[in-house]
């Protein structure tokens, strides 16, 4: 069974880089049926989505966010991780990441999210 | 503002049906049959209840059924128990090859 799970510093800093990383169990990030992916919810707020990456290292990002994040894979460690730099308050949010199944475009296995503050 | 529309809560008595929501437009719902419904109890991982409109997962209870009409996509909830109370979102994907969800429904068993 698939299980993925978030880990990273719950607080940072404004105008810093929010770092994230999503470990894989159960499975590969080398699957070629599957994208792996971040989403997020700001207090309050509906869910985000943030992008994805391929085991290959093709990424797409929302168009909202895409000049300040970067989701890379690291197939070694059956994992794949979040930057988002450059953040304020309004990153603020549980993020999650997420398993997409190819052929239905659907988030299948979800993480249970971490919480990130960002605060001075 | 969430880009798809959802009642912020719906509420129903253990055996009722009830029906929550999703409207978008012609280039996510309308456009696509890739909408997917989720079950989230806060702090835990969300969990897929139907994708491709109205398909199930395995294992997922023939109680939940999706559906959709023009740009609005229902999921329903027949027979209700109480452990069905959770929040709901829905997901779609769109037309410029990203996926947007709800503002998330909050189901109560009264």
């Amino acid at each position: 069974q698939v299980q993925l799970q978030e880990s990273g510093p719950g607080l940072v800093k404004p105008s810093e880089t929010l770092s994230l990383t999503c470990t894989v169990s159960g499975g590969s990030v080398t699957s070629g049926s599957h994208y792996w992916s971040w989403i997020r919810q700001p207090p309050g707020k509906g869910l985000e989505w943030i992008g994805f990456i391929y085991y290959s290292g093709t990424t797409k990002y929302n168009p909202s966010l895409r000049s300040r994040v970067t989701i890379s894979v690291a197939t070694s460690k059956n994992q794949f991780s979040l930057k988002v730099t450059s953040v304020t308050a309004a990153d603020t949010a549980v993020y999650h990441c997420a398993r997409i199944v190819d052929e239905t475009n659907v988030f299948d296995i979800w993480g249970q999210g971490t919480t990130v503050t960002v605060s001075s | 503002q969430s880009a798809l529309t959802q009642p912020a809560s719906v509420s129903g008595s253990p055996g009722q049906s009830i029906t929550i929501s999703c409207t978008g437009t012609s280039s996510d719902v309308g456009g696509y049959n890739f909408v997917s419904w989720y079950q989230h109890h806060p702090g835990k991982a969300p969990e897929l209840m139907i994708y491709g409109v109205s398909d199930r997962p395995s294992g997922v209870s023939n109680r939940f059924s999706g559906s959709k009409s023009g740009n609005t996509a229902s999921l329903t909830i027949s027979g209700l128990q109480a452990d069905d109370e959770a929040d709901y979102f829905c997901s779609s994907y769109t037309s410029s090859t990203t996926w947007v969800f709800g503002g998330g429904t909050k189901l109560t068993v009264l």
